[in-house]
């Protein structure tokens, strides 16, 4: 066990809809990435928040938003989903911004 | 734009049959190197980080090295345990200080 809780485990949603993920970091941690895994496609970084502030941007989609709040844990909001936006969503914590993450068991997003 | 690329895609071996991962990675400056392991479906666990050229860690039947353009990671007489997808992964020196995953080596190790 990472440390790192991710709810719901899974998510089945229709085309166009909106859904939250939702993460709660290792105590301690202040450091929150979100990524998304597909099947052909290793993980991609989306997003990263420490101590609550927005600090990299990676290959995130304008229909996708994130905030991480004062209690640390963290959103990721994905909104108009299509098919394609099916994938293994994680989000990872780390002490800093600098050393190793610590990952969370992934919410598998299927759209329908 | 930072680049990670992680060979052989695939490895079987037998039980006892040691052998290497490679991972080069192009970076402008290279913060740290990191290797995960991940089990199907399951988050990624890390095992390594390698900051500086010359560098190894070991953990186990593992042992990771970093050279400035690439980093191994060594599997001395595998079990079937070991058995799983190991990813490397490059964060960059720079302001934002990105992480770049490669696609990952699987790895099966057969009884």
């Amino acid at each position: 066990d990472s440390g790192v809780t991710q709810t719901p485990k899974h998510l089945i949603t229709a085309t166009g809809q909106r859904v939250t993920l939702r993460c709660s970091p290792r105590s301690g941690d202040l450091s929150v990435y979100w990524y998304q895994q597909s099947l052909d496609q290793g993980l991609q970084f989306l997003i990263q928040y420490y101590n609550g502030e927005e600090r990299a941007k990676g290959n995130i989609l304008e229909r996708f938003s994130a905030q991480q709040f004062p209690d640390l844990h963290s959103e990721l909001n994905l909104s108009s989903l299509e098919l394609g936006d099916s994938a293994l969503y994680f989000c990872a914590s780390s002490v800093y911004m600098s050393t190793e993450a610590f990952f969370g068991q992934g919410t598998r997003l299927t759209v329908v | 734009e930072d680049q990670v690329t992680q060979s052989p895609e695939a490895l079987r071996l037998q039980e006892g049959e040691s052998s290497s991962l490679n991972c080069s990675y192009t970076v402008s400056g290279l913060r740290g190197l990191f290797w995960y392991r991940q089990d199907p479906g399951k988050g990624p666990e890390f095992l390594f980080t390698l900051y500086s050229a010359g560098e190894e860690k070991e953990k186990e039947r593992l042992k990771a090295t970093l050279t400035k353009k690439e980093s191994f990671l060594h599997i001395t007489a595998p079990k079937p345990e070991d058995s799983a997808t190991y990813l490397c992964a490059v964060q960059d020196s720079g302001g934002y200080q990105k992480v770049t995953f490669g696609i990952g080596t699987k790895l099966q190790v057969i009884p």
